[in-house]
């Protein structure tokens, strides 16, 4: 069955560093990819999406390129701030199916 | 706000009650979602609707569960007999088909604690 897999969390970062969080999947046929992300207290917010082989989602300065052949969609941003953390959350969605499989999702904590 | 909505926001149950949550989607949203989030793991589907037919339901939905869109807008999860495995985050997503694939907009949730 289909799944996402993220790395261990948590990430600890300081403002202005560079942000990798790595995301891949396990999919029949063409998933589309996504970022949620949840501020503390708020519901689930699509961060970005992309939804063939090659495109590059983005957005607030985060970026993710959808890499069939690694079958991995990371998520990067040059310059996290200390509004960035979050639990940010891979998902994909098949055509077969509506439903949304999610990974473990990982907490960002950006200190001044 | 034009945003998916729940209520209630937190619930707190005592083993073996009957709870019902409420999701009102966005409004021209044809497509509504209910997903369950225990701590620390991602959301896991439980069921959705188009319009008013409940098109597919996940295993983790037992007999204990029920969920209803009976005009195409708001829907209800009902959970009987409450269990303290059911504690979670119940969380409700809306989505417009448009021959794309469909982006899912989260309302903030409905916190269970069964004690």
């Amino acid at each position: 069955g289909d799944s996402v897999t993220q790395m261990e969390g948590p990430v600890t970062l300081s403002e202005e560093a560079f942000l990798t969080i790595n995301c891949t999947y396990t999919a029949t046929g063409y998933p589309s990819l996504f970022w949620y992300v949840q501020y503390p207290g708020e519901g689930l917010q699509l961060l970005l999406k992309a939804t063939k082989a090659d495109d590059k989602g983005s957005n607030k300065g985060f970026e993710a390129t959808y890499r069939k052949e690694t079958t991995s969609f990371h998520l990067e941003k040059g310059s996290v701030q200390v509004s960035d953390s979050a639990v940010y959350f891979c998902a994909l969605l098949t055509g077969a199916n509506s439903k949304l499989t999610f990974g473990k999702g990982i907490t960002l904590s950006v200190r001044p | 706000d034009t945003g998916v909505s729940q209520d209630p926001r937190h619930k707190i149950t005592k083993r073996g009650q009957n709870v019902t949550f409420r999701c009102d989607p966005i409004s021209e949203h044809n497509r509504l979602y209910w997903y369950r989030q225990t701590l620390g793991q991602g959301p896991e589907f439980l069921t959705y609707f188009q319009n008013e037919a409940q098109l597919e339901k996940s295993r983790l939905l037992s007999d204990r569960f029920s969920a209803e869109r009976p005009k195409g807008s708001f829907s209800t999860l009902e959970i009987q007999r409450t269990e303290q495995g059911d504690s979670a985050m119940y969380l409700c997503a809306s989505s417009l088909t448009s021959g794309k694939p469909d982006t899912q907009y989260f309302g903030p949730g409905t916190r269970l604690t069964v004690l």
